[in-house]
C-alpha cells in the first residue's frame, strides 16, 4: 500500500538552529501534503498544507517563516523550524493524499524534535 | 469554525468488554469522516471511513462507525475488545471538499485494554 516516509525520526538540536524534516511519498504522487503538530496527549493540529509548486498555506497562527515548508516534487515536501526554541519541541507529523483525492490520507511516522 | 469532539479523553475496559467512543462534530454541509488508531510508537494508521452511502461503516480489526447526521455524531464501536487495540483513538473530519485531506481532529480518546 501508499507509504509515507518521515526523516529524521527523531532530532535534538541547539536552541537557535535550524532543522529540516523531510516527507516522502514512496509509491504515489503527492500534489498536496500536509503537516500537523500534535503535543504530549494531545491532538493533531494542522498547521499547513503544502502545494506541489506553489506557496504552502498556513493555518492561523502559525508563523510562516518561523515553519518553512517547500513542496519542490510530486513525491517531497520539507519543513524547516527556523531558529528553533524550546518551545518548538513537539512531534511533527505529514500525511499525503495520492493525486486522485480518492484515498484517505497516508500518515508518516512523525518526527520528534527536541530543542535544548 | 469547525471542530470536532471526543466525548471521552482515556477509557479503560478489561478484554471482551464492548466499545463505544463518542465523536461529535460542528459543520452543518457535507463531510468526510475518520478514525483513526495510533498504537503506541507508531504512526497514524485509518480504522474507517465514511463519505457517503451506508451510514454504518465497517472498518479494519472489527471496527464499525455509524454516522447519525441528525446527530452529528460518528462513533466507533466494537462488539468485543483485545488487549491488542491499546491505543490512541482520533476521530477527524474533512469538510472542505476543495481541501480534500485537510483534516480537523478530535482531541483523541486513551484506550487501554486490561488482559
Amino acid at each position: 500500500g501508499a507509504v509515507v516516509s518521515q526523516h529524521p525520526s527523531r532530532v535534538i538540536c541547539k536552541s537557535g538552529t535550524s532543522v529540516k524534516i523531510e516527507c516522502r511519498s514512496l509509491d504515489f504522487q503527492a500534489t498536496t501534503m500536509f503537516w500537523y503538530r500534535q503535543f504530549p496527549k494531545q491532538s493533531l493540529m494542522l498547521m499547513a498544507t503544502s502545494n506541489e509548486g506553489s506557496k504552502a498555506t498556513y493555518e492561523q497562527g502559525v508563523e510562516k517563516d518561523k515553519f518553512l515548508i517547500n513542496h519542490a516534487s510530486l513525491t517531497l515536501s520539507t519543513l524547516t523550524v527556523t531558529s528553533a526554541h524550546p518551545e518548538d519541541s513537539s512531534f511533527y507529523i505529514c500525511s499525503a493524499r495520492d493525486m486522485t483525492g480518492a484515498s484517505p490520507l497516508h500518515f508518516g511516522n512523525g518526527t520528534r524534535l527536541t530543542v535544548t | 469554525a469547525q471542530s470536532v469532539s471526543q466525548h471521552n479523553h482515556h477509557v479503560i475496559l478489561s478484554e471482551a468488554a464492548s466499545l463505544e467512543l463518542g465523536c461529535n462534530y460542528s459543520y452543518g454541509g457535507t463531510v468526510n469522516l475518520f478514525w483513526y488508531v495510533q498504537y503506541p510508537g507508531q504512526h497514524l494508521q485509518l480504522l474507517l471511513k465514511y463519505f457517503s452511502g451506508d451510514p454504518l461503516v465497517k472498518g479494519i480489526k472489527g471496527f464499525e462507525a455509524e454516522f447519525i447526521k441528525s446527530k452529528f455524531s460518528f462513533n466507533l464501536r466494537k462488539p468485543s475488545v483485545q488487549w491488542s487495540d491499546t491505543a490512541e483513538y482520533f476521530c477527524a473530519v474533512n469538510a472542505d471538499r476543495n481541501q480534500g485531506g485537510k483534516l480537523i481532529f478530535g482531541q483523541g480518546t486513551e484506550l487501554s485494554v486490561k488482559p
